[in-house]
């Protein structure tokens, strides 16, 4: 069975300054691995995917994140945080090789962007 | 293109009824899954249909069902209501084709309250 942690409930950091927030997974075989974002009374947004290739993803609103698998790590970042990024962030993951499309996703981190 | 629409919105309903919710997926998207958001227990996969077949299901009592239609809205059904039910259920639907890369797109989610 595949796990997501995400060891941070939340993450404070001031606008204009990077930001990380951390994911790190289990899962047997390769992973296909998702940031989503949800802002209040809202759903879930996606902001990228790692499926193969160049471990460095770039997504939506600036963001990015690093797959690094020896640490079994898919670290979302910012170069340069902004007040409209507070929100709850979750990291997921399936794996490749299933068939499954069902995702397991970590108990999420909140991002505060103080101005 | 319209994203994924779930009705209805906000509900409240008492124990021991049932509730019925349902999800317009993405046009062309033949996937849909249904998640379970609890402040305590987090997202939680529900089950998934495709081409009107459950492919697979989480672990939840039989109380929850769903089954989708030809056209590939899905319904999701609850019985016998209890109080810990009362969450956000979120639609999430999917392209299903290629290499079975693709990300989820959820609904804004139907918030159901149980008193």
């Amino acid at each position: 069975a595949q796990s997501v942690a995400q060891p941070e409930d939340q993450v404070n950091v001031a606008e204009g300054n990077p930001l990380t927030v951390k994911c790190t997974y289990s899962v047997s075989g390769n992973p296909y691995l998702f940031w989503y974002v949800q802002y209040p009374n809202r759903g879930l947004q996606f902001l990228l995917k790692y499926i193969t290739g160049d471990n460095l993803v770039k997504g939506s609103y600036g963001f990015e994140a690093e797959f690094n698998k020896s640490q079994t790590s898919f670290h979302l970042k910012k170069p340069s945080a902004l007040v409209s990024d507070s929100a709850l962030y979750f990291c997921a993951v399936r794996p490749v090789d299933t068939g499954r499309r069902a995702l397991t996703f970590g108990s999420g981190t909140r991002l505060q962007v103080q101005p | 293109k319209a994203g994924v629409t779930q009705t209805p919105r906000y509900l409240i309903k008492t124990r021991g009824q049932q509730v019925t919710l349902s999800c317009s997926p993405i046009s062309g998207h033949r996937s849909v899954s249904w998640y379970q958001q609890t402040p305590g227990q987090g997202l939680q996969f529900l089950f998934e249909y495709f081409s009107e077949t459950q492919r697979n299901k989480g672990n939840f009592p039989g109380r929850f069902s769903g089954r989708q239609f030809s056209n590939s809205r899905s319904e999701m059904n609850v019985s016998t209501l209890e109080l810990g039910d009362s969450a956000l259920y979120l639609c999430a639907s999917s392209f299903v084709g290629g290499a079975n890369t693709g990300e989820l797109f959820f609904g804004e989610g139907s918030r159901l309250t149980v008193l």
